[in-house]
């Protein structure tokens, strides 16, 4: 079983438009994030979240927005999205707010023409 | 969280050790050092983390240099499949959201 699932994959998408992203974990973890990887693959955090509190980086536009609809789902909402928004995005959990080890998903890999 | 140095590519022979370093100068006293690795198109990986005792796992060791300035990550017995990208990331243990940083890291090809 996959431990942090996204979908989809892959989205191609035009400028201006409002996508979706979706993560779910089946660990039972508390916390989850969200990353970006852009091409030139450099991994930055965007989002950290559990059911206590939401804490942002500083460098994400605000059309860029968590929704987690219960503990295992985690969903990164874009809006107007622009051609620098292309990059991978990785979805990942850890047991709770403190713990060492973080779990990626397989990334989604998002295109704006 | 104090900033890393990592060469940005190494080679390593199939079966050989791999020794990845890492230099962390202005870690403070209650920073970890942190190993992660991406092998290409997947998310991260965790590896390995330590505060200042050497520390070894069933994938690899962790090792701290005594003032802690800088780490070595050994791969005992390197396997085609462990060629990615090797990230140093130094943090401390709770910041606010748990977030990691991670560097440019050393891409590790392991050649047959």
């Amino acid at each position: 079983d996959t431990a942090v699932s996204q979908t989809p994959k892959y989205l191609v998408t035009q400028m201006g438009n409002d996508k979706s992203i979706k993560c779910e974990q089946n660990l039972g973890h508390d916390t989850m994030y969200w990353y970006k990887q852009d091409s030139k693959k450099f991994l930055k955090i965007m989002f950290s979240y559990n059911n206590k509190e939401l804490i942002i980086n500083e460098t994400v536009p605000n059309r860029f927005s968590p929704k987690s609809p219960d503990k295992a789902h985690l969903n990164l909402h874009i809006n107007s999205l622009e051609l620098g928004d292309s990059a991978v995005y990785f979805c990942a959990s850890s047991r709770d707010g403190t713990a060492d080890t973080q779990y990626f998903g397989p990334g989604t890999r998002l295109t704006v023409l | 969280d104090a900033k890393t140095t990592q060469p940005p590519s190494m080679d390593c022979a199939e079966g050989r050790a791999a020794n990845l370093p890492c230099n962390h100068s202005t870690i403070s006293g209650n920073e970890y050092v942190y190993w992660y690795r991406q092998i290409h198109s997947q998310g991260p990986q965790y590896i390995i983390h330590g505060l200042k005792n050497n520390e070894t796992n069933e994938m690899a060791s962790l090792i701290i240099t005594e003032d802690r300035k800088s780490s070595t990550l050994i791969l005992p017995h390197a396997t085609l499949r462990d060629t990615a990208v090797y990230y140093c990331i130094v943090r401390v243990a709770y910041n606010a959201g748990n977030m990691l940083t991670f560097g440019g890291g050393t891409r590790l090809m392991v050649k047959p």
